[in-house]
């Protein structure tokens, strides 16, 4: 299958920072990738689906600007994390849209002290 | 609007005995399905998924799934468990009509404990 990578792995950042997550579809083109973000213990909620070249369209309750999210390629989103607070410490987790499947990155834990 | 329902937030087996976590779910129109696995701190790796044909498709790893149309159902089952099973299963709907790649409803999840 496809692969997805995700940078940084992991994130430790201060409160009131901003952080900035990759996610890369290696061996295709992506023309959506999904960004979800996971608690522990729990599902997958998505956050909001990036489509390249246009604005991503956030779930109801999602902030977007508080989580900024670029598509400025067929291979690569990203998801920025304004003035982050510690509840925003999460596990993130995108994908990419196959034809008949998403192929997910590997995470990013985010730790906000 | 779609749903899934995965029934028993944790499921404990024997290694070797039957694996079963069940899958069900609510979609105006037949939907793509799938089963996803996630190992602590990782993401989701796909272990098998029904987009249309067979019923019974079968996946990595040695597990299968059957789709009930009658039933809306999407259990996941492998024979022989295996100490290497242990890990959170997700089972996920996607609508047809858009794309098995568009949007994804997941379950809440299973946690898969296998003992000796």
């Amino acid at each position: 299958g496809a692969v997805v990578s995700q940078h940084p792995s992991w994130v430790i950042c201060k409160s009131g920072t901003s952080v900035k997550i990759e996610c890369r579809s290696l061996d295709f083109q992506a023309t959506t990738m999904f960004w979800y973000r996971q608690f522990p213990k729990q599902s997958l909620m998505l956050m909001a689906t990036s489509n390249e070249g246009s604005k991503a369209t956030y779930e109801q309750g999602v902030e977007k600007d508080k989580f900024l999210i670029n598509h400025a390629s067929l291979t690569l989103s990203t998801l920025t994390v304004t003035s982050a607070h510690p509840e925003d410490s999460s596990f993130y987790i995108c994908s990419a849209a196959g034809l008949y499947e998403q192929y997910f990155g590997p995470g990013t834990r985010l730790t906000v002290t | 609007a779609q749903s899934v329902t995965q029934l028993g937030s944790h499921v404990s087996v024997s290694e070797g005995a039957l694996v079963l976590l069940r899958c069900n779910y609510s979609s105006s129109v037949p939907p793509y399905l799938f089963w996803y696995v996630q190992y602590p701190n990782q993401g989701l790796q796909l272990l098998l998924k029904y987009t249309t044909g067979a019923t019974l498709v079968k996946g990595i790893n040695g597990f299968e799934a059957e789709f009930k149309k009658s039933e809306t159902s999407f259990h996941l089952t492998k024979p022989s468990a295996h100490m290497s099973d242990a890990a959170e299963y997700f089972c996920a709907v996607s609508d047809p009509v858009t794309g098995g790649g568009n949007k994804l409803t997941f379950g809440t999840g299973t946690q898969l404990k296998v003992e000796l």
